[in-house]
């Protein structure tokens, strides 16, 4: 089975500039989230998708969005861009939103805003 | 609020040594436990969880972690590292799988 997927690996940005960040997660999974490492703020958890619909969110600006769709792969964009955004943005996937479920990651993409 | 503590920020010890990682954790309610290695550049793996039970876990790559609630701690533990086992290592805490709050990990280097 393979596992999570997100593309692309590597972005480099200009401040003020639009991205978009794509993850597939592993076959069967429903659910998908995302977090943002930084080496300032370590792992800090974005948002988190269930069948097409955003059922946690972190905090962080509304410059960070998400969706998922029907066959829960999932994207996230981050608008105007900050030098600050730069970070390793991890993906992660689980069966569902319920008790006694893991979460299985994803390499990461690893955006530059220069 | 939830909140994880990591208070080695880095750890060296010599391959075939023992290892422990201290984790502390505050959180409300039952938390369920993981730990996570990455290694530079990549993602997580999950080395073990824990969700109920036996408070004593068996991981991968021969790791354990004990649960001690009286303590609020999850600690991992490694009884011979190995050169491979370099990496950086996460605790986190979460009540569902896919909204977890990381620690601020522990770079462990391996002495040959």
């Amino acid at each position: 089975k393979a596992g999570v997927t997100q593309t692309p690996r590597y972005l480099i940005k200009t401040r003020g500039q639009q991205v978009t960040l794509s993850c597939s997660p592993i076959s069967g999974h429903r659910s998908v989230s995302w977090y943002q490492q930084t080496p300032g703020q370590g792992l800090q958890f974005l948002f988190e998708y269930f069948s097409e619909t955003q059922r946690n969110k972190g905090n962080f600006p509304g410059r960070f969005s998400g969706r998922q769709f029907s066959n829960s792969r999932s994207e996230m964009n981050v608008s105007t861009l900050e030098l600050g955004d730069s970070a390793l943005y991890l993906c992660a996937s689980s069966e569902g939103t319920g008790q006694n479920t893991e979460a299985f990651f994803g390499q990461g993409t690893r955006l530059t805003v220069v | 609020a939830q909140s994880v503590t990591q208070p080695d920020i880095h750890i060296t010890v010599s391959e075939g040594a023992s290892l422990e990682l201290r984790c502390n954790y505050s959180y409300g309610a039952t938390p369920y436990l993981f730990w996570y290695v990455q290694s530079p550049g990549q993602g997580l793996q999950l080395l073990l969880k824990y969700f109920s039970g036996d408070t004593l876990v068996q991981g991968i790559k021969g790791f354990e972690a004990e649960f001690k609630r009286s303590q609020s701690s999850f600690n991992l533990r490694k009884p011979s590292v190995h050169w491979s086992d370099a990496a950086e290592y996460f605790c986190a805490v979460g009540r569902y799988g896919n909204k977890l709050v990381f620690g601020a990990g522990t770079i462990l280097r391996v002495k040959s």
